[in-house]
């Protein structure tokens, strides 16, 4: 069946660096999805790309969606202690949406 | 405002004792869906429903049984809770196309 494969696991960084993320999937996907889970929280989305080659900005993040709508990728610029959390992307099958496994964000001040 | 709502929040319970946690939404979504969220494994998907007495499998349904009635209602049933079925559980709701809304999560220990 569908899989949807992220990495790392975990990433630890001090205050400032540059984090990311990639996801892919074993299939086509027509759209994917980004959310953020705070710590004792529930997930949040933050963002859909449905287009091939699709790069979206929300301030100091960049999302990108692969040529081949296989593989995306979530990028933080200058990390600050509020991005701490776990993002997961979520690849869309037609009906159903399977998430990765998501990469824990820690930063350190 | 946009609400997803579960309960209970949290629940412990012994295992073969029949619970269920309910979830309600008010945004007139069709589709709903329950997660399981376990260390390492991310959000699994349990049952999903795409109408009223619409409902699916998703990729980890044994054990487990949904129902839905009305489209604001998707409750989670476990007839014969097991150890295994320690976690912490999500609805969601959304309609085509568009983003899920997730509820505040249910934890559940099962001794």
């Amino acid at each position: 069946g569908q899989q949807v494969m992220q990495i790392p696991q975990y990433q630890h960084v001090q205050e400032g660096e540059d984090f990311t993320t990639y996801c892919n999937s074993s299939t086509t996907l027509s759209n994917i999805q980004w959310y953020k889970q705070r710590p004792g929280g529930h997930p949040v989305f933050l963002i859909q790309l449905v287009k091939s080659g699709e790069v979206k900005k929300q301030k100091r993040l960049t999302f990108q969606f692969g040529e081949a709508k296989k593989n995306s990728s979530l990028h933080i610029t200058a990390t600050q202690t509020t991005d701490v959390g776990t993002y997961f992307c979520a690849g869309q099958d037609t009906d159903k949406l399977i998430f990765g496994t998501g990469t824990r964000l820690q930063v350190f001040p | 405002e946009a609400q997803v709502t579960q309960n209970p929040r949290y629940l412990i319970t012994v295992t073969g004792k029949k619970l269920t946690v309910t979830c309600s939404q008010n945004m007139n979504h069709e589709y709903m869906s329950w997660y399981r969220q376990d260390p390492g494994l991310g959000l699994r998907q349990i049952y999903y429903s795409m109408n009223v007495e619409v409902t699916d499998k998703g990729d980890v349904p044994e054990g487990y049984k949904v129902s839905r009635k009305e489209k604001r209602n998707f409750p989670l049933i476990l007839e014969s809770p097991s150890p295994n079925q320690t976690s912490l559980y999500f609805c969601a709701t959304w309609t085509a196309q568009e983003t899920q809304y997730f509820g505040p999560g249910t934890r559940l220990l099962v001794l």
